[in-house]
């Protein structure tokens, strides 16, 4: 089936730097979604993407949708220590086999933000 | 804002056990999901239903059944929990079409001795 490959899997950074993450598939996506888990939390959505190329912001944060519908990235810009967390990505394609339209996670991004 | 809430944050269950994870949802949301989440393996789906008393199967279904009878409650059940179910559960639940983001809940940590 579908899979997303998320990376990188942790990133350890200096508050104010800026992170980026991406997640990359072999197959086409119609809507890709980025999430955030902090610790004891369940995901909360941050940015949700529909349409090839389009390019989201949500705060610091910035998201796109690749044009190729098979890749997709977030950014964060000047990192706080808030930002702490795993950070997923989701994507939706029409293709997928299996569970028909659901959603396909990436297994997470965990960052570490250093006072 | 949508609430999705699971009855239970932790549990701790013996081999064997039956055991009920509950999730209720309180926005009119058709479709509920029951994920779960283990270290390197990101989320992945046990089973989702997109109306009452319907279920489908998802990636990861042996082991677990699921109920349910009303809209806004969907009940994950582990008929014999085993030790490979020890993880960190999460409901979810959307609106409309298969494109609509998913709303969390919480999680349920259960561990099985």
């Amino acid at each position: 089936g579908q899979q997303l490959n998320q990376s990188p899997q942790s990133m350890f950074i200096q508050e104010g730097e800026d992170v980026s993450m991406n997640c990359t598939s072999s197959s086409i996506f119609n809507t890709w979604l980025w999430y955030k888990q902090e610790p004891g939390e369940g995901p909360v959505l941050l940015i949700a993407l529909y349409k090839a190329g389009e390019l989201t912001s949500n705060g610091r944060l910035t998201a796109q949708f690749g044009i190729t519908r098979k890749d997709s990235f977030l950014n964060i810009s000047a990192s706080i220590p808030s930002d702490v967390g795993i950070y997923f990505c989701a994507g939706q394609g029409s293709d997928y086999g299996g569970s028909q339209g659901n959603l396909i996670f990436g297994k997470g991004t965990k960052l570490s933000v250093k006072p | 804002d949508v609430k999705v809430t699971q009855s239970s944050r932790y549990l701790v269950k013996r081999t064997g056990e039956k055991v009920f994870l509950e999730c209720v949802q309180d926005m009119d949301h058709e479709n509920m999901f029951w994920y779960r989440q283990d270290p390197g393996l990101g989320l992945r789906l046990i089973y989702f239903s997109y109306d009452v008393k319907m279920k489908e199967k998802g990636d990861i279904p042996e082991g677990y059944s699921v109920s349910r009878e009303k809209k806004e409650r969907f009940s994950l059940i582990l008929e014999s929990a085993s030790t490979n179910q020890t993880s960190m559960y999460l409901c979810a639940s959307s609106s409309g079409g298969w494109s609509s983001p998913l709303h969390f809940g919480n999680g349920t940590r259960l561990t099985v001795t």
